[in-house]
């Protein structure tokens, strides 16, 4: 059974176009993430929800938009691609905020031509 | 500001030879410690975790890291490494919301 899944796998777009990513866990959790892996491979928290409350927004441009339409999805939206979003984009789930484990997805590769 | 520090860019080894990769953090306060691995093309796998206790922990696949709070470290062994463990590794500490990562240590082992 697939504890954190997202859609779709791979994204392949132009610039300038808006696109969405779908994050679902099925883990019961109350906190959901969003990471970015760059090229070099270098992981980096973009957004964090709390029982569909934003509490962590890094310094993201406001292209990027996270909507949590309940506690099991999360999902991320980003207008008017850029070269430079191109990246993995992993989404995690945790059950509380601080100390607990982050399970994180198979992650969603987007390449912006 | 917390920060990750992984001391090897890309650790290459033969098979049955012993692992042992560094991690070095920091932050001022009670930190969370993991190792994740991500093997080629795949997700992120959660390795080992210290949160408090014994400072020797023990994770799936004959993993185990030390934590030496005197030394800000959490380093990742392995006695004899398999060809099945080349894959990506991962640090990351939690001191509050959330994970900061350290930028990896790719792993090559040779069969």
């Amino acid at each position: 059974d697939t504890a954190v899944s997202q859609t779709p796998k791979y994204l392949v777009t132009q610039m300038g176009n808006d696109k969405s990513i779908k994050c679902e866990q099925n883990l019961g959790h109350d906190t959901m993430y969003w990471y970015k892996q760059d090229s070099k491979k270098f992981l980096k928290i973009m957004f964090s929800y709390n029982n569909k409350e934003l509490i962590i927004n890094e310094t993201v441009p406001n292209r990027f938009s996270p909507k949590s339409p309940d506690k099991a999805h999360l999902n991320l939206h980003i207008n008017s691609l850029e070269l430079g979003d191109s990246a993995v984009y992993f989404c995690a789930s945790s059950q509380g905020i601080t100390t607990d484990t982050q399970y994180f997805g198979p992650g969603t590769r987007l390449t912006v031509l | 500001a917390q920060s990750v520090s992984q001391h090897n860019h890309h650790v290459i080894l033969s098979e049955a030879a012993s692992l042992e990769l560094g991690c070095n953090y920091s932050y001022g306060g009670t930190v969370n410690l993991f190792w994740y691995v991500q093997y080629p093309g795949q997700h992120l796998q959660l390795l080992l975790k210290y949160f408090s206790g014994d400072p020797l922990v023990k994770g799936i696949k004959g993993f185990e890291a030390e934590f030496i709070k005197s030394k800000f470290s959490f380093n990742l062994r392995k006695p004899s490494v398999q060809w099945s463990d080349t894959a990506e590794y991962f640090c990351a500490v939690k001191g509050g919301t959330a994970l900061i990562f350290g930028k990896g240590t790719t792993l090559s082992v040779s069969s």
